[in-house]
């Protein structure tokens, strides 16, 4: 089945800064890669997903790559600020569920 | 429109007692997840519906774990018999179709303890 492995696992910024989140899947078949903001007690928010078929996909601050051929795909926040600190996790599904990654806990000091 | 609901949010019981947790989706949204949060960790995936379709149990951890889901809307997880190491976050998600690139959507989850 798919596997998610997801990188770094803690991450601390100044505020302004860009922040980087690299996630890798293990199945080509994968064709759906959500991005899920979470805040302490707080339900998993989805922020930006991208399909397969489209390389680089963008929201204002956030972004998000893929590279199908080396099977990965990340999260590029710009201009960070400190309401951007939360747990992000990516996820890849082939049809569904979704196997998540095991997240990556953003701080952002002012 | 209404998100996905969760109830009860927290849940404090003893070892061995059942429990039942459930899950109100989006209304329309004939997907629905269970995933299990421990502290600190990601998403486990437990069990899904879609539509009137045998459910995929293949997630769950083991035959203590069971959930229903009644009249393609509201689901019920249940926990038989439980232990310490149940103790979690129990979320659920609901997605419009069974389709890979619709988004799921997550409820505020149910906080188990068991003492």
């Amino acid at each position: 089945g798919e596997n998610v492995e997801q990188h770094p696992s803690t991450l601390s910024v100044q505020e302004g800064d860009s922040a980087v989140i690299k996630c890798t899947y293990s199945d080509s078949a994968s064709n759906y890669f959500p991005w899920y903001k979470q805040e302490l007690g707080k339900r998993p928010q989805l922020i930006i997903d991208i399909r397969s078929n489209v390389g680089e996909k963008k929201d204002q601050r956030i972004a998000v790559t893929l590279n199908k051929t080396a099977k990965h795909f990340s999260l590029h926040i710009t201009e960070t600020q400190p309401e951007d600190s939360a747990v992000y996790f990516c996820a890849a599904s082939i049809n569904t569920p979704l196997v998540f990654g095991k997240g990556t806990r953003l701080s952002v000091i002012a | 429109g209404a998100g996905v609901s969760q109830s009860p949010s927290n849940k404090v019981t003893e070892k061995g007692k059942d429990v039942e947790l459930r899950c109100d989706p989006i209304s329309g949204h004939t997907a629905l997840y269970w995933y299990r949060q421990s502290l600190g960790q990601g998403l486990e995936f437990l069990i899904y519906f879609q539509g009137n379709s045998a459910p995929d149990k293949s997630g769950l951890p083991s035959d203590r774990f069971s959930a229903e889901r009644t009249g393609g809307s509201v689901s019920t997880l249940t926990i038989q018999r439980t232990q310490q190491e149940d103790s979690a976050v129990y979320l659920c998600a609901s997605r419009l179709t069974g389709t890979a690139n619709q988004p799921q959507h997550f409820g505020d989850g149910t906080r188990l303890s068991i003492l």
